[in-house]
């Protein structure tokens, strides 16, 4: 069964720091692994999407690493904003028939000016 | 196209009423998701279509819940009897599945509250 876990669960950082964020998932069946940002109270906004064929992925500020052999990615965010502050929830999609995304409980970010 | 709409936005129900989601998907994908997600949680599954056919559904999914994709473009998911352990946010997401190639664009998302 494929599990999905994010640390740490909460950071908080002045501005300007370079940060990174993990994710961690038990079965390299994947086809992808995206990271997403979510604001309170709001849906879900598409950062980054890393094929599984794929090491890296970069936009902007934001450079988002996949290691499949060992189950790991990490979200880079650089010079850090306090627009920045969002939750990051990372999500793999299962390899399969059956194509569910599989999430973590995301990484609450707090960027104090 | 822009993206994947949902409709409403936000939702406030009584306990015991019935409530109906909209979801339309970006045009031509052939896969629409379902997902729940409350409060300090990631999302959580809780059905699939492929076209029409609706492909798998998460144990979640008691019988109070249905969803349709009648003509394999806008989908519904419909609670009945709502309870307040219904309270969250409801998103959708639309996929064109090409072999391994399948990214998944989500809604904004209705948020349901349940008094």
């Amino acid at each position: 069964k494929q599990e999905v876990t994010q640390i740490p669960a909460a950071l908080s950082v002045p501005e300007g720091e370079n940060l990174v964020l993990n994710c961690s998932f038990t079965d390299s069946a994947i086809y992808n692994l995206q990271w997403f940002r979510q604001d309170p109270g709001k849906g879900l906004t598409s950062l980054l999407l890393i094929q599984s064929s794929q090491r890296e992925q970069t936009s902007g500020r934001l450079n988002a690493s996949l290691d499949k052999s060992s189950g790991r990615s990490t979200l880079y965010i650089a010079a850090s904003q306090p627009g920045d502050s969002a939750t990051y929830l990372c999500a793999v999609l299962r390899a399969g028939n059956n194509r569910k995304l599989i999430w973590g409980l995301g990484t609450s970010l707090a960027v104090n000016p | 196209d822009t993206g994947v709409s949902q409709d409403p936005r936000h939702k406030i129900t009584k306990r015991g009423q019935n409530v109906t989601f909209r979801c339309d998907p970006i045009s031509e994908h052939n896969r629409l998701y379902w997902y729940r997600q409350t409060l300090g949680q990631g999302p959580e599954f809780l059905t699939y279509f492929q076209n029409e056919a609706q492909l798998e559904k998460s144990r979640l999914l008691s019988d109070r819940f249905s969803a349709e994709r009648p003509k394999g473009s806008f989908s519904t998911l419909e609670i009945q009897r709502t309870e307040q352990g219904d309270s969250a946010m409801y998103l959708c997401a639309s996929s064109l599945v090409r072999g391994v190639a399948d990214t998944q664009y989500f809604g904004p998302g209705t948020r349901l509250t349940v008094l």
